[in-house]
């Protein structure tokens, strides 16, 4: 186990369903990241919180919603999705964004979102 | 701007045969470069990193990794593949000057080792 855990593992939901997913690390470390990754296409940073700020939101449609309450929690509340919106979702964690040489990430399994 | 590229979407190999998962990046810095694998049902795992000195950098499982600055390529290496090799392989990059969030991943190249 990688000590980042993400729930729930499969979720379907229509376009006007609001559900959230969870992930949480029992790392101790500073950074929580969440990665969309879709069939043959590069993993897609959404959104990179440090010490619960978030540092980084690259161009993510508002019906994502991330939340970051303490360092070990992450969630991404999701309302009205689309179709295009299913993919698997993947948290990460790090022990500090800003270190420069320190940048393993430890992923956690993933949701597997479908939107009908 | 940062890219990465692994220009094959899988690879086949034979049990027992070196493996070779090519990877080219553009940086405008100087790169730090890495590979990730992911089994089926699992999140990426971390296998080996580049950020300087010897261009031949070894990590977990066997694999290796050659940094290759005149070509601007990272190729994973393996001198004997094995079935439980078969999985997603992730190539990334990011400038050395900016942070760990700029990480940039490649699509993946799917690797599948026949016995």
């Amino acid at each position: 186990e990688t000590g980042v855990t993400q729930t729930p593992r499969h979720l379907v939901m229509g376009m006007t369903n609001k559900k959230s997913l969870k992930c949480e690390q029992h790392l101790g470390h500073n950074a929580m990241y969440w990665y969309k990754q879709s069939a043959k296409k590069p993993l897609e940073l959404m959104f990179v919180y440090s010490l619960e700020e978030r540092v980084e939101n690259n161009s993510v449609p508002s019906r994502f919603s991330p939340e970051c309450p303490n360092s070990s929690h992450l969630f991404l509340h999701l309302h009205t999705l689309q179709p295009e919106d299913s993919a698997l979702y993947l948290c990460a964690s790090s022990q500090d964004v800003r270190i420069a040489t320190n940048e393993k990430l430890f992923f956690g399994s993933g949701t597997q979102l479908s939107v009908l | 701007a940062q890219s990465v590229a692994q220009p094959e979407d899988q690879v086949n190999v034979a049990e027992g045969n070196p493996l070779t998962v090519k990877c080219t990046y553009s940086v405008s810095g100087n790169p730090y470069l890495f590979w990730y694998v992911q089994y089926p049902n699992r999140g990426l795992q971390f296998l080996l990193k580049y950020i300087t000195g010897d261009n031949l950098v070894k990590g977990s499982y066997g694999f290796e990794a050659e940094f290759n600055k005149s070509q601007t390529s990272f190729h994973l290496k393996k001198p004997s593949a094995l079935v439980s090799d078969s999985a997603l392989y992730f190539c990334a990059v990011r400038d050395g000057y900016s942070s760990a969030s700029k990480i940039i991943f490649g699509s993946g190249t799917r690797l599948s080792i026949r016995p």
